[in-house]
């Protein structure tokens, strides 16, 4: 059963810092991997998908990587802004018709102008 | 505006009781899922719908039922066998097909056991 681990729970950082969220899964049979954000309260929004045959993706100042064989992705977060505060959530996609998504817990990032 | 839309926003329920929670999508998608969230933790799946008036337990179903009976919608209802239902419910879709791997999420419902 798959399972996904992000460290650390929450990090504050100052504005203007690049920072680096990790997630990792213990079963490299993904078919993608997907980072979603989460303000307080509120649904999720997808951010960035990357299929299990790619390495990363790049959305603006977001960038996320892959790497199967160490069930690990990073999400890359450039010249960070206080909007940015929010959690994070990593999911990966199985390969079933469903496409079923197992969510890790989430970081919560504190931006501080 | 094509989206999710979930109500209510707020629900109180007394114990014994079964609530049920609107997902209303008008995106066109075929596949339709429920999400329980609790603090501090990641998202877990109650049931899914590929198609309509077809559905398939998730991870956690137990104490849960759903109906598929309008591509549009996908009812969630929370019955009294649920021992511990104050939780956020999310609602996603996604188009099915290749390349359409992204679920889209409504705002959520939060439950309240009194």
């Amino acid at each position: 059963k798959q399972e996904v681990t992000q460290i650390p729970a929450a990090l504050s950082v100052p504005e203007g810092e690049n920072l680096v969220l990790n997630c990792s899964f213990t079963d490299s049979a993904i078919y993608n991997l997907q980072w979603f954000r989460q303000d307080p309260g509120k649904g999720l929004t997808s951010l960035l998908l990357i299929q299990s045959s790619q390495r990363e993706q790049t959305s603006g100042r977001l960038n996320a990587s892959l790497d199967k064989s160490s069930g690990r992705s990073t999400l890359y977060i450039a010249a960070s802004q206080p909007g940015d505060s929010a959690t994070y959530l990593c999911a990966a996609g199985d390969s079933g018709s469903a496409r079923q998504l197992t969510f890790g817990s989430g970081t919560q990032l504190t931006v501080l102008p | 505006d094509g989206g999710i839309t979930q109500s209510p926003k707020y629900l109180f329920r007394k114990e014994g009781q079964n609530v049920t929670l609107s997902c209303e999508q008008n995106l066109n998608h075929d596949a339709m899922y429920w999400y329980r969230q609790d603090p501090g933790q990641g998202l877990r799946l109650i049931y899914y719908s590929q198609i309509v008036n077809d559905f398939q337990k998730g991870d956690i179903a137990e104490g849960y039922s759903v109906s598929r009976e309008k591509k549009e919608s996908f009812p969630l209802t929370v019955t009294s066998a649920q021992k511990n239902p104050t939780a956020f419910y999310l609602c996603a879709s996604r188009r099915s097909g290749s390349g359409t791997d992204t679920q889209y999420f409504g705002p959520g419902t939060r439950l309240t056991v009194l």
